[in-house]
Formats: C-alpha cells, structure tokens, sequence
C-alpha cells in the first residue's frame, strides 16, 4: 500500500471549513483513499473513502486530484467536537483489513 | 454498522502475567483485527483474527507473545503474555463491514 504524508497539526476557527491534506504520490490505480479519524481515547471512527471521483457524505467531502497524488478531507463547518487525530490511509481494496496507519493530522478547532 | 465492544476497558497488571482481553460485535464481519496504540503514537496492526484458525502476524508480532482466538463471527479474545513495562499500550479490537472498518473503543493496558 502507498505511503501518505500528512501535516502534523492544523488549527481550525469553529464554523469555518477545516481542509485537512494528504500526499500519496505513489499510489496505484486500485488503491482507493480512506480517512478515519480518532477522537481523544476512542477508536478510530470511518469518515469517507474514495478512488477518484469527488466523495460527499454527511460528515464531510473528499476531494482527489486529477492525478490521484493528492487528496483533501474537508468538514464544512468545522465545531469543538471535530477536534482529533484524522488519518489518511491508502489502501487496495482486496486487501480488505490492512489498515496501515500514519501519524495523522491533529487538528484543533478552536473557538 | 457495527458496534464493537471491548472488555476490560481498562486494567493494571504485574510484570510476568497476563491478560485476555475479549472483543465482541453485534453483527457479522467478515474479518476482525488487533490493533495496538503506545501512548502517543498511532495505531499498530498486531494481527488478523482467522475464524477457526491461526491468526495471521504481522511483522515483529509472534504468537507466543500475542495469542489470538475467533471461535465465531462475532467473537475474539487477544491475550497478551508475559507482560512487560512496555506492553503498556492501548489494544483496539477491530471488524470489516461492506465498506468500512469499525472499531472498538479500546483497552487501556498499564503494566507496572
């Protein structure tokens, strides 16, 4: 699976959208993008996945570039209880379980 | 979705003991996992839990250290043996679903 690069840390005004990025310059054609994120002593909770259309759900939107090396997680209007470590992970999507992650994004939304 | 849960949440153990932690889903998964979370560091997959067989390591995971049982679909225990000072760790217990992986809320182990 590719590795991604990811900022350490980002802050976030609450009610502005938070852009969090991701570099995976060496993905591949069948590796899909997922982010979790991991909310301070709790498990990693799903966000969003996709493999190279623009991704919209009720927790945020996921945009790939065109070349797939690069991808943004945006949460809309970002509120105190978004602040967490948010993790992007590449991953083949037959090699179902094979979390592999990162050191994340700790993003802090700040009143 | 899947709910996931852990028992014991959390616990404080001796040196040379050890501990079977349990993890227990409310629905079916196809594939559950071991995840391990040192204090301050990300997550660590440990193993994959094989229904009926041996789990499957990772690199730097032994089973001796690290044994794993699924009887079923929605039940697993990891055991950790032996313990020392630096299996202080958080054990997250994890399932597959269609599209995406849930997640228990974890057990806090201390180990003095």
């Amino acid at each position: 699976d590719a590795k991604t690069t990811q900022p350490t840390s980002m802050d976030c005004a609450e009610g502005r959208a938070a852009n969090l990025p991701c570099n995976h310059s060496t993905i591949s054609g069948n590796e899909y993008v997922y982010w979790y994120r991991q909310i301070h002593s709790q498990g990693p909770q799903y966000i969003i996945h996709g493999l190279k259309n623009n991704e919209t759900n009720e927790m945020a939107s996921l945009i790939i570039t065109e070349d797939r090396k690069s991808s943004t997680l945006i949460l809309p209007h970002a509120t105190l209880r978004d602040t967490a470590v948010y993790y992007c992970i590449v991953r083949v999507a037959s090699s179902r379980g094979k979390l592999i992650f990162g050191q994340g994004t700790e993003l802090s939304v700040k009143p | 979705s899947a709910v996931i849960s852990q028992k014991p949440s959390r616990d404080i153990c001796q040196r040379g003991t050890s501990l079977t932690i349990q993890c227990q889903v409310d629905s079916q998964v196809t594939m559950m996992f071991w995840y391990r979370q040192q204090p301050g560091q990300s997550l660590t997959l440990i193993a994959t839990a094989n229904q009926g067989s041996e789990a499957t390591y990772e690199s730097g995971f032994v089973i001796d250290k690290f044994p794993i049982s699924r009887p079923n679909l929605t039940f697993s225990t990891l055991t950790v043996s032996n313990m020392s000072p630096e299996d202080s760790s958080i054990y997250l217990c994890s399932g597959e679903g269609p599209d995406e992986q849930y997640f228990g809320p974890g057990t806090r182990l201390t180990v003095t």
